[in-house]
Formats: C-alpha cells, structure tokens, sequence
C-alpha cells in the first residue's frame, strides 16, 4: 500500500523561500518508473501541477513555475523536498504531493500554506 | 499551450446519469485520467487511460476519449458522487489538468 504525507510551514512570509517535505511509502524511488509529483489548489481553485521527480532524478517543472521550483529526492529517507522561492499570497494554496504511475495515485492529504506578512 | 475546457458544472438526480466532458485539441490522441475530490479531501483517482478503473471504483464509472473530447460518465448516481472532477494529461512531458466541473446531485 502507497501512502504519502506532506509537512512544512503553514506561515510563510512573501519573499521567502517554502519548503515542503513528501514523506512516502509502499514504493521506492530507487526503481525504475517511479516518480513523485508536486500538485497544488488554492482555495477554491482547480488543481495546478508544480513538477515531478522521477526515479533517475529526471526532473521536470510546470514551465510558468520553472525558474521559482527545485524538487530533490533523499531516496535513502523516502523523502522529496520541494522548495518555491519568493513566495507571494497568490502562492496560498493546499500543496500535495502524488505517486506518479502514469498518473496520481494515490495522493497524500495536502497540507494548507498560507502567505501572509 | 494546450488548454483542458470543463463545464463547471453539472446537475443530476439520484438514478439519473452524470457525463461530465474534457475538452482538448485532438485530446483523443492523449490518455486521459480522471480525478473526484469531495470536499476537504485530496483527489483520488477514478478512471486512467481514457476508460480503465482502479480497484475499488465502482463499474457504473466509466470513460470514453474521442477527437476533441473526453467524457467521464457517473451512471446511477448517487448522493456519494458529488463532488469536483477533475481531467488530466500529459503534454509535453508535463502534467495539465483541466478547469474542474462541480457535480452536484438534486
């Protein structure tokens, strides 16, 4: 069973940097086709895809978020960090990470960043 | 860039049957994946590869992709299936989702 989980500030301040941290099981980013997205949706909004990180750290980004976005992988830790730099209270938003198959599934539960001074 | 157009939403009764339609330029050349999310939950998945269903979805959610539209259609709906939907593809080598359609059950 797949289960993922994102953690990170719920605050940050515009200007500043966001790091969030996917922590995941049932799946091994060591293996050939396994990736991790990064998905986010403002408050009722539809869902916006950030980027993903695949097993051979093949990275891509959404190209209108591109030069804001780093995904990393810690395959050792079964972690994926994304960091989003110059955040702005546009960026509010529920920030999910996914397992990527082909498609998303399954989702972790998102976790609420919101950007305020 | 390629845009997904979904209605934002869709109005059905109990028993009755819900098509919920993603539309795309040639969007039948794409797979396309479907996504509900019920309200203050994550998405879960529904229908991959136009018209293929995870374990646990029930048969009465399909999917069908042709030309320049996809549609998802919920049959016998239920009070359980409102909710948004969600459709996605792949374009070059990046992820898009369309705009979202509110299904709401009368």
């Amino acid at each position: 069973q797949i289960t993922l989980k994102e953690s990170g500030p719920t605050l940050v301040k515009p200007t500043q940097t966001l790091t969030l941290t996917c922590v995941f099981s049932g799946f091994s980013l060591s293996t050939a086709g396994a990736g991790v997205a990064w998905i986010r949706q403002p408050p009722g909004k539809a869902l916006e895809w950030l980027g993903l990180i695949y097993w051979d750290d093949d990275k891509i980004y959404s190209p209108s978020l591109k030069s804001r976005l780093t995904i990393t992988k810690d395959t050792s830790k079964n972690q994926v960090v994304l960091s989003m730099t110059n955040m702005d209270p546009v960026d509010t938003a529920t920030y999910y990470c996914a397992h990527v198959g082909g498609w998303f599934d399954p989702w972790g539960q998102g976790t609420l960043v919101t950007v305020s001074s | 860039s390629y845009v997904l157009t979904q209605p934002p939403s869709v109005s059905v009764a109990p028993g009755q049957t819900a098509r919920i339609t993603c539309g795309g330029n040639k969007i039948g050349s794409k797979s396309v994946h479907w996504y509900q999310q019920k309200p203050g939950q994550a998405p879960v998945l529904v229908v991959h590869d136009d018209s293929d269903r995870p374990s646990g979805i029930p048969e009465r959610v399909s999917g069908s992709n042709s030309w320049n539209t996809a549609t998802l259609t919920i049959s016998r709906v239920e009070a359980g299936d409102e909710a948004d939907y969600y459709c996605q593809v792949w374009d070059n080598g990046g992820a898009l989702f369309g705009t979202g359609t509110r299904v709401t059950v009368l």
